[in-house]
């Protein structure tokens, strides 16, 4: 069964602005993860958040955290044409760091030149 | 560094063919694991490994078997392949829970 939701499914904006995509989860959670998918590629991940973090930020990314409300939210900020992909959120259970991960289905992004 | 690498990049089975993908990594990562991804539906996980000589079931492991001798290869077979495995399937190492993927093996089955 699918722990992580995204939302919305898929979001267009115009370069420069932007984008904050949500992720709700449903059980307790040791860490929570960012991956970016470009069309017909590999997941890259791009950032890592732990249970007891509330905010991370790499670059043009902020990532924030509310175990209380079970959900995280990636903002990237100056959109680029670069950043059009789908991007995943996920969890893993609170045994360790190689505990295994469930991803959600994912949001497309679509950033117009 | 490879990173992890996969081969085939694509291939066409018929029902009830076998065949095996293969996945590497040279980052000496203890945490392998193999998904799926079907449009929709996100990467489910197959089958994952904490080691050499251990694996065990992911999500949808039915018709996948894996094992895992070396720290470095992690196959995956299919018995006798089905339409509904139709899909892409993703090979992933780990370390502190950040996982590397490789590029993929798009599999269609007619």
């Amino acid at each position: 069964s699918q722990q992580g939701e995204e939302d919305p499914q898929a979001l267009s904006i115009q370069e420069g602005e932007n984008a904050t995509m949500n992720c709700s989860y449903k059980t307790s959670i040791n860490n929570l993860q960012w991956y970016r998918q470009n069309s017909g590629r590999g997941l890259v991940h791009l950032i890592l958040i732990r249970s007891n973090e509330r905010e991370k930020h790499s670059g043009r990314l902020r990532v924030t955290l509310d175990t209380s409300k079970k959900s995280s939210s990636l903002l990237i900020t100056a959109s680029r044409a670069a950043d059009t992909a789908s991007y995943f959120c996920a969890t893993d259970g609170v045994f360790g760091a190689n505990s295994k991960l469930t991803f959600g289905k994912g949001i497309t992004l679509s950033v117009r030149p | 560094n490879a990173g992890v690498t996969q081969t085939p990049k694509f291939q066409v089975l018929k029902t009830g063919q076998s065949m095996t993908l293969q996945c590497a990594q040279d980052m000496n990562h203890e945490y392998m694991s193999w998904y799926r991804q079907d449009p929709g539906m996100g990467l489910r996980l197959i089958h994952y490994s904490v080691g050499a000589g251990i694996t065990d079931q992911g999500e949808v492991p039915n018709g996948y078997n894996v094992s895992r001798s070396t720290t470095e290869d992690f196959p995956l077979r299919l018995l006798s392949a089905a339409p509904s495995q139709t899909s892409v399937y993703f090979c992933a190492s780990s370390y502190a829970g950040e996982q590397y993927f490789g590029p993929g093996t798009r599999l269609t089955v007619t």
